[in-house]
């Protein structure tokens, strides 16, 4: 199954901005905006933050952005505060036929100086 | 309040097997895809298996295929997760989370059932 890389740490200092890249690969992810973003804090189950690449739930903050070009989809995070920190997945749909299925990031972990 | 808890995790063997649980209240099960992701320790996010509201369609992540089977009962609002010939690397938290309209479109999940596998 494919793979979708992300840098493994990230930091920023509070209220500063940082975009975090996931790199993927095959037509689908290239041509598609199908790719969501999760944030992961310790102890807590995952939350989806962004799908189809730009869109954000009802509640999430608008400081959450999502881009994507070619093959790089990007989360942006503006006005960095202390609640940010934890780690950030990428995830999109991997593979055809029988390998068919769904790929995570290997997760970024962001640190708020 | 949409929720889902999953239960069955524990302590077995290499070689063993576990079945997973996760239940759902809130919202209409049956009209949606499930997943189940696990997170082991010190990695990251794992997407394990995925199946269809109706059960026609499931996917497995290649680690787990042949070992693992997902199921759902509409009927009872639950997800299952069988899993067989358990390895040391299975060890982790597993998360069932509610697919929207795409199976990556993760926007409610469980609190984790943890697994661990070692003698």
């Amino acid at each position: 199954q494919s793979a979708l890389t992300q840098p493994a740490s990230m930091s920023g200092s509070p209220g500063q901005s940082i975009t975090i890249p996931c790199t993927g690969t095959g037509s689908d992810f290239e041509n598609y905006n199908l790719v969501s973003w999760y944030q992961q804090q310790p102890g807590k189950a995952p939350k989806l933050i962004i799908y189809e690449g730009t869109k954000r739930p009802s509640g999430v903050s608008n400081r959450f952005s999502g881009s994507k070009s070619g093959n790089t989809a990007s989360l942006t995070i503006s006005g960095l505060q202390g609640e940010d920190e934890g780690n950030y997945y990428c995830c999109a749909y991997a593979g055809s036929g029988s390998h068919f299925g769904v790929v995570f990031g290997g997760g970024t972990r962001l640190t708020v100086l | 309040e949409v929720q889902l808890v999953e239960s069955g995790g524990g302590l077995v063997n290499p070689g063993g097997s576990l079945r997973l649980s996760c239940a759902a209240s809130g919202f209409t099960f049956s009209s949606y895809n499930m997943n189940w992701v696990r997170l082991a320790p010190g990695k990251g996010l794992e997407w394990v298996s995925s199946i269809s509201s109706s059960r026609s369609y499931i996917y497995y992540a290649d680690s787990v295929k042949g070992r693992f089977t997902i199921s759902r009962d509409n009927t009872k609002n639950s997800l299952y997760l069988q899993m067989s010939s358990l390895r040391a690397e299975d060890t982790a938290i597993y998360y069932c989370a509610r697919g929207e309209q795409h199976l990556i479109q993760m926007d409610v999940w469980g609190q984790g059932t943890a697994v661990t596998v070692s003698s």
